[in-house]
């Protein structure tokens, strides 16, 4: 059981949108930055997000992120069959002290 | 360029003891931390714990406290992650990440190390 709850999976047709909610509480995501990570299937993930909203260089302006309150959310536009991947939320944990990550969602391009 | 290489993949019993590497080059390793990332087969991310070169300042998780140590050379820019008597639950693919502050993001990671744990 993940201290950050992500929906296990989500889908849709390319060129659409899809957004990827991760919920947590006031020890974590409400008081600390979250970030989003992309794992393509054998693969080590590959930073997407940063401190909520910002996107590393390299990263397209397709993937969007944002934070309100103890929720986060990935957005994903104009998705691709390459886009197929997991996808992790993950903020640092105040009550734990340490980092904690969402169990991770699927997206499906159908 | 920024590269986290890790060491090679890893078949060992239980109760054997384990030492697997990640080093660091094209920035200044003792400058930012190392973090250890667990993903069991089929499985999410979890976090281990994390260390910083420069001082080996070390956090761990409280679900892998006692469970594993993590140290750091330096001197040779590598981090590690060791196990004094390995179990079948260890098996894993494990990933290093360098993280600016011990509570931010991985923005470089590693290739990752499978270890299996078999009899």
């Amino acid at each position: 059981q993940s201290v950050l709850t992500q929906p296990p999976s989500v889908s849709a047709a390319p060129g659409q949108k899809v957004t990827i909610s991760c919920s947590g509480n006031t020890s974590n995501i409400e008081n600390n930055y979250v970030s989003w990570y992309q794992q393509l299937p054998g693969t080590a993930p590959k930073l997407l997000i940063y401190d909520n909203s910002k996107r590393p260089s390299g990263i397209p302006d397709r993937f969007s992120g944002s934070k309100s309150g103890t929720s986060a959310t990935l957005g994903i536009t104009g998705l691709q069959t390459g886009d197929e991947a997991d996808y992790y939320c993950e903020t640092w944990d105040s009550s734990l002290s340490a980092g904690v990550f969402g169990g991770g969602t699927k997206l499906t391009v159908l | 360029e920024v590269q986290l290489v890790q060491s090679g993949a890893e078949v060992k019993k239980p109760g054997e003891s384990l030492k697997i590497s990640c080093k660091g080059s094209g920035y200044i390793f003792s400058n930012y931390w190392i973090g250890w990332v667990r993903q069991m087969p089929g499985k999410g991310l979890e976090w281990m714990g994390i260390i910083y070169p420069g001082d080996s300042d070390t956090r761990y998780s409280p679900s892998f406290q006692g469970q594993v140590t993590i140290s750091a050379d330096k001197s040779i820019s590598t981090a590690y992650l060791q196990w004094s008597s390995l179990k079948a639950s260890d098996t894993a693919m494990y990933y290093c990440a360098r993280r600016y502050r011990y509570t931010a993001y991985g923005d470089y990671w590693g290739q990752g190390t499978l270890v299996t744990v078999s009899s």
